[in-house]
């Protein structure tokens, strides 16, 4: 089946620095790929749609000069989360999408901002 | 717009009980209707799907049925067991990957004891 890989699956940094977290289809060429924020008490929020080569479309209220999102090619989508701070701190999710796959989901990241 | 309406919970059953998760949803067409299922510490897994009314979806003795009359899709178990436990969501999409986002609802968290 469809794998996608996420990495690192937990990271711990100072606050102020940026972070990177990638997100991978492995062996399907994704049309597009979704980023989600995790809250305690499960509750998901998207943050960002990205299609390969161009622009990514946020929702409203994510900030996009702190959570940048590159799509480079079909396969590999990172978030930077710029100069990070303690209410960054928290669980991330992508998913990589196309109309033969369907929606599959990396295995998330948990930041931890200190 | 979209929206997905599931219970909360938390919930917490014995082993062998029989489970039912409620979700509706409200959608201006024909969405394809999703259950995901994420265990402690990871990503969001499918559990099963349905695209078009009166289709059953199952997987690992779990059913959900696509109600357009009642614009439902509850998701049953007829005896849960210890391994079930994790936060399951209900999740709609215009499409069945590709660009549309999926929507979902704020998840429920089960717990089954022996």
């Amino acid at each position: 089946g469809a794998v996608v890989s996420q990495h690192p699956s937990w990271v711990i940094c100072k606050s102020g620095t940026s972070v990177k977290i990638e997100c991978r289809s492995l062996d399907f060429q994704a049309t597009t790929m979704f980023w989600y924020r995790q809250f305690p008490k499960q509750s998901l929020m998207l943050m960002a749609t990205s299609n390969e080569g161009s622009k990514a479309t946020y929702e409203q209220g994510v900030e996009k000069d702190k959570f940048l999102i590159n799509h480079a090619s079909l396969t590999l989508s990172t978030l930077t989360v710029t100069s990070a701070h303690p209410e960054d701190s928290s669980f991330y999710i992508c998913s990589a999408s196309s109309l033969s796959v369907g929606y599959t989901f990396g295995s998330g990241t948990r930041l931890t901002v200190v | 717009g979209n929206s997905v309406t599931q219970m909360e919970g938390p919930v917490t059953l014995s082993e062998e009980a029989f489970l039912t998760i409620n979700c509706t949803y409200t959608a201006t067409g024909y969405p394809s209707l999703f259950w995901y299922v994420q265990y402690p510490g990871e990503g969001l897994q499918l559990l099963l799907k349905a695209t078009k009314a009166d289709d059953k979806g199952s997987n690992k003795g779990f059913e959900a049925t696509y109600r357009k009359e009642t614009t439902s899709f509850h998701l049953e178990k007829g005896s849960v067991q210890v391994s079930d436990s994790a936060v399951y969501f209900c999740a709609l999409s215009d499409s069945q990957g590709g660009s549309e986002k999926l929507v979902f609802g704020k998840g429920m968290k089960l717990t089954v004891n022996p």
